[in-house]
């Protein structure tokens, strides 16, 4: 049963604009959110986190949302550059608890295009 | 600062055979955590160690197994290698006492098992 869900495998978006990346999650638990960012043959690289207490998080040209109720986050890339083509996972934890590891979505492989 | 270092970054072996992975975590960071990533599954968690201690583990078999010294680096072992275990294998650590968020990663071994 997947617990983190990113239900798009790629998304494709023109330099300059906006990437919107979905990621939608079941266990009402988790209470700490991630996105990492990974190259081919790198390790994921920290994005930007959000704690469940707040619903929005911005740092730089990435903004994280979080919508408790619909059990939904999403990170926007404003403005988009050819530079953060790469697999963008979403996480999820639930600090101190039995599921204190992350717990990923299967990724979105994000295109910008030139 | 060191990174998170990961050694061999990559690896062949026959199937039935066993393979050790080593992880040097950051400097000062007592959790060390393990992930398997494969192109169909993504990134999932075999185990977290905190303080020598196994402190959370995914959902693998038994022939899966890790440990963590007292200088926090850590080793897991694959016993019996079958063709199904050929993926990159992760290594991230955290300062974070609780588990859940600050997780740095390394490169990774990719493991080919033929």
């Amino acid at each position: 049963d997947q617990q983190v869900k990113q239900n798009s495998p790629s998304l494709s978006v023109q330099e300059g604009r906006i990437s919107i990346l979905n990621c939608d999650y079941t266990n009402s638990m988790f209470d700490y959110f991630l996105w990492y960012k990974k190259y081919p043959a790198e390790g994921p690289t920290f994005l930007i986190s959000i704690s469940s207490i707040k619903d929005k998080n911005e740092d730089g040209r990435f903004t994280v949302f979080l919508n408790k109720s619909a059990k939904h986050l999403s990170l926007h890339i404003v403005p988009s550059q050819p530079g953060d083509s790469a697999v963008y996972f979403c996480a999820a934890s639930r600090r101190g608890g039995s599921q204190g590891n992350l717990i990923f979505g299967k990724g979105t492989k994000l295109s910008v295009k030139p | 600062k060191a990174g998170v270092t990961q050694t061999p970054r990559y690896l062949i072996k026959t199937r039935g055979q066993q393979v050790t992975l080593s992880c040097s975590p950051i400097s000062g960071h007592r959790s060390v955590s393990w992930y398997q990533q494969t192109p169909g599954q993504g990134l999932q968690f075999l185990f977290e160690y905190f303080s020598e201690t196994q402190r959370n583990k995914g959902n693998f078999p038994g022939r899966f197994s890790g440990r963590q010294f007292s200088n926090s680096r850590s080793e897991m072992n694959v016993s019996t290698l079958e063709l199904g275990d050929s993926a990159l294998y992760l290594c991230a650590s955290s300062s974070d006492s609780l588990g859940g968020y600050g997780y740095t990663f390394g490169s990774g071994t990719r493991l080919t098992v033929v």
